[in-house]
């Protein structure tokens, strides 16, 4: 069965700082790998996607995610953190069927000044 | 483009009364629609999957009679949360997804607090 585990619940970096979330996945057929981000009280955004082209994906916002089907995993970065980036962030995968997605248990992200 | 809605964003209803959301697709038509529930702090949990003209197809654990979902159009599907109850208080997201293509688009979500 298909599911995505995040690594810490709640990362926290300074201004300008690389962010690094972490994601490692399960999945039983090539995966579609999905992070999102969701700012309190709305609904969720998405921040790129892989879809088995490219490895290193680009998202928005100046965030990326490198799928690495050794490890299992596709971890979001940013070199440098901004404010605005505080929020929390999910990653998800479709199911086995393609029909829906299973999501992470989120992580939230704080910058400080 | 791409863009859902979902109303009311916020609802306060007292315990036993129904509420009805409604989710819409304002520049797309969604032939498939996605309801999530998210409590404080927690993840998406997928409630059900609707195509437009079929029965909803429920989650495990999720009752069908309680959370009742219709999709009679391609822009629009509804959740009516019947006797509602204040464990029944969460946020609820939906989404959608366009004929053939698995990209979900998210509502911003509503907030329901039955008191």
């Amino acid at each position: 069965a298909q599911s995505v585990t995040q690594l810490g619940s709640h990362v926290s970096v300074s201004e300008g700082a690389l962010v690094l979330l972490r994601c490692n996945y399960s999945s039983s057929v090539p995966p579609y790998l999905f992070w999102y981000v969701q700012y309190p009280n709305q609904g969720l955004q998405l921040l790129l996607k892989y879809t088995s082209a490219a490895t290193l994906v680009k998202g928005i916002n100046g965030f990326e995610a490198e799928f690495k089907k050794s490890e299992t995993s596709f971890h979001l970065t940013k070199p440098s953190a901004h404010m605005s980036d505080a929020a929390e962030y999910f990653c998800a995968v479709f199911n086995q069927a393609g029909t829906a997605l299973i999501f992470g248990k989120g992580t939230t992200l704080s910058v400080s000044s | 483009g791409a863009v859902v809605s979902q109303h009311p964003s916020w609802v306060i209803c007292k315990s036993g009364t129904s509420v009805k959301i409604e989710c819409r697709s304002l520049d797309f038509q969604a032939t498939t629609m996605f309801w999530y529930r998210q409590f404080p702090k927690q993840s998406l949990m997928l409630m059900a999957t609707s195509n437009e003209g079929s029965k909803a197809t429920y989650e495990q654990g999720v009752e069908k009679d309680k959370f009742l979902i219709n999709h009679a159009s391609l822009t629009l599907s509804t959740l009516t949360v019947t006797s509602a109850h204040p464990e029944d208080s969460s946020f609820y997201i939906c989404s959608a997804s366009k004929s053939g293509a698995y990209e979900q688009y998210f509502g911003p979500g509503t907030r329901l607090t039955v008191t």
